[in-house]
């Protein structure tokens, strides 16, 4: 049984929508981070959190936003959907370093088609 | 700086056919950590396996095995008598693991492998 959730698993929304992926965790884990990635294609850290009220920005710039208002909770946000934002989006989270047994741990995913 | 290289993007094999996923990688710590993780088709990542620097010995799970070695700053990943539900995207990954940092993990940019009937 998962112990992060994604959801909507699937997702096509047309253009000019305002979009919120969910993200979700059960293991209370301080730090989460969001991953765009296109099929088959390397991992790219859109924004990051390493507890309530702290939200960063990862290494590629990205037009979505997020919050951390409570701990097991990461939603992103595109206020505006294009069609160059249709990709996958991962969700994680991690323990601390010391005993992060399974580095992150990750959700099953949001496809998203924006049409 | 941190860095992990996979420099394989696709490899392509027969099943049954053995086949060795590189993984290079750049620290300047002395506490680290290496990870594999799987992608199938279907997207979450699935975690193989972690391995701390202190720590040189293969390990072997089933078909799966890991090779680390400092003196190339290497951990390759062999897959014996390969099956097609060993198709997927793995990702080689790096973390620091000194007591403070945050344990970011850095990943490499993916392997395909393909393994075809």
């Amino acid at each position: 049984e998962a112990d992060i959730y994604q959801t909507p698993r699937y997702l096509v929304i047309g253009t000019g929508k305002k979009i919120t992926l969910e993200c979700s965790q059960t293991m209370g884990h301080d730090k989460m981070y969001w991953y765009q990635q296109d099929p088959g294609m390397e991992l790219h850290l859109i924004h990051y959190s390493y507890g309530v009220n702290s939200t960063e920005k990862g290494d590629l710039s990205s037009e979505s936003t997020v919050s951390r208002i409570r701990t097991e909770h990461f939603p992103l946000t595109l206020e505006s959907a294009r069609p160059s934002h249709t990709s996958q989006y991962l969700c994680a989270s991690s323990g601390q370093a010391l005993t992060n047994l399974y580095g992150y741990t990750f959700g099953s995913g949001t496809r998203l088609t924006v049409v | 700086a941190q860095k992990v290289t996979q420099a394989q993007t696709e490899i392509s094999v027969v099943e049954k056919e053995d086949v060795t996923l590189d993984c290079v990688y750049e620290t300047r710590d002395t506490t680290y950590y290496l990870f594999w993780y799987k992608q199938p088709p279907s997207g979450e990542l699935v975690f193989l396996i972690r391995r701390n620097s202190f720590d040189e010995q293969n390990e072997i799970s089933g078909r799966y095995s890991w090779n680390f070695q400092k003196s190339t700053s290497s951990f390759n990943f062999t897959i014996t008598a390969s099956q097609v539900v060993d198709s997927a995207v793995y990702f080689c990954a790096l973390s620091e693991a000194r007591r403070g940092s945050q344990g970011n993990l850095i990943f490499g940019k993916g392997t395909k492998l393909s393994v075809k009937p």
